[in-house]
């Protein structure tokens, strides 16, 4: 069965430092990936996807993500992270290739110290 | 990008009640979407919102539970019916846009509800 996984539940990094969140996947065909961000009392909004073709994505507010087959990774990243960076953070990918369908990850929650 | 006005965005209910969630977008959308997040817990969805038919429900959930209407193409409401304390949630409402990228699956702020 399909499967996304966040190895991380919480993480916390000092403001102005890097970041990278870990997302797995499980899937025969090559997936749609998409990585979501929930601020406090928000909704989700989309961050960024993978469909296909370049590897290498970019995102909104600075965010980017890679997906390498090899290690059925999607992880995210953001070179320099801003305390408005604080939020919950959601990999998903469609089941069975619906996009209207999607398999969603735990979620890691990101703490920004200042 | 189209919005999605969620309402209540919280409340606490008494057990046994029911609460309605309303979902306004403000443009047409051709499918709507109810999710679930139960604290600690990834997003589950609950059914998918068709407009002018029955919603169409995931496996764990049924329209006694959780009946949805869907009178037009802008607009849904999910009641979460005989409430009790394990009904307490985050529940989210979802659409599809067609953009140059392909769809994208957008959401609203949330309905934060507990159970007393």
């Amino acid at each position: 069965a399909q499967s996304v996984t966040q190895p991380d539940i919480h993480i916390t990094v000092s403001e102005g430092a890097s970041l990278e969140l870990r997302c797995n996947y499980s899937y025969g065909a090559t997936p749609y990936l998409f990585w979501y961000v929930q601020s406090p009392g928000q909704g989700l909004q989309l961050l960024l996807k993978y469909f296909s073709g370049d590897t290498l994505v970019q995102g909104i507010k600075g965010f980017e993500a890679e997906f390498k087959r090899s290690q059925s990774s999607f992880n995210l990243r953001k070179p320099s992270v801003h305390w408005s960076d604080a939020a919950e953070y959601f990999c998903a990918a469609p089941e069975g290739g619906n996009n209207r369908k999607l398999i969603w990850g735990l979620g890691t929650s990101l703490a920004v110290n200042p | 990008s189209a919005v999605i006005s969620q309402k209540p965005s919280r409340d606490i209910c008494q057990r046994g009640t029911s609460l309605t969630i309303q979902c306004q977008v403000d443009s047409q959308v051709t499918m709507m979407f109810w999710y679930r997040q139960q604290p600690g817990q990834s997003l589950t969805l609950i059914a998918t919102a068709n407009q002018g038919s029955e919603a169409t429900y995931e496996s764990g959930f049924v329209i006694d539970k959780f009946p949805i209407s869907r009178p037009n193409l802008t607009f849904s409401t999910l009641t979460v019916s005989n409430m009790s304390p394990e009904d307490s949630s985050i529940y989210l409402c979802s659409a599809t846009e067609t953009t140059g990228e392909g769809e994208k699956l957008f959401f609203g702020s949330g309905t934060q509800l507990s159970v007393l």
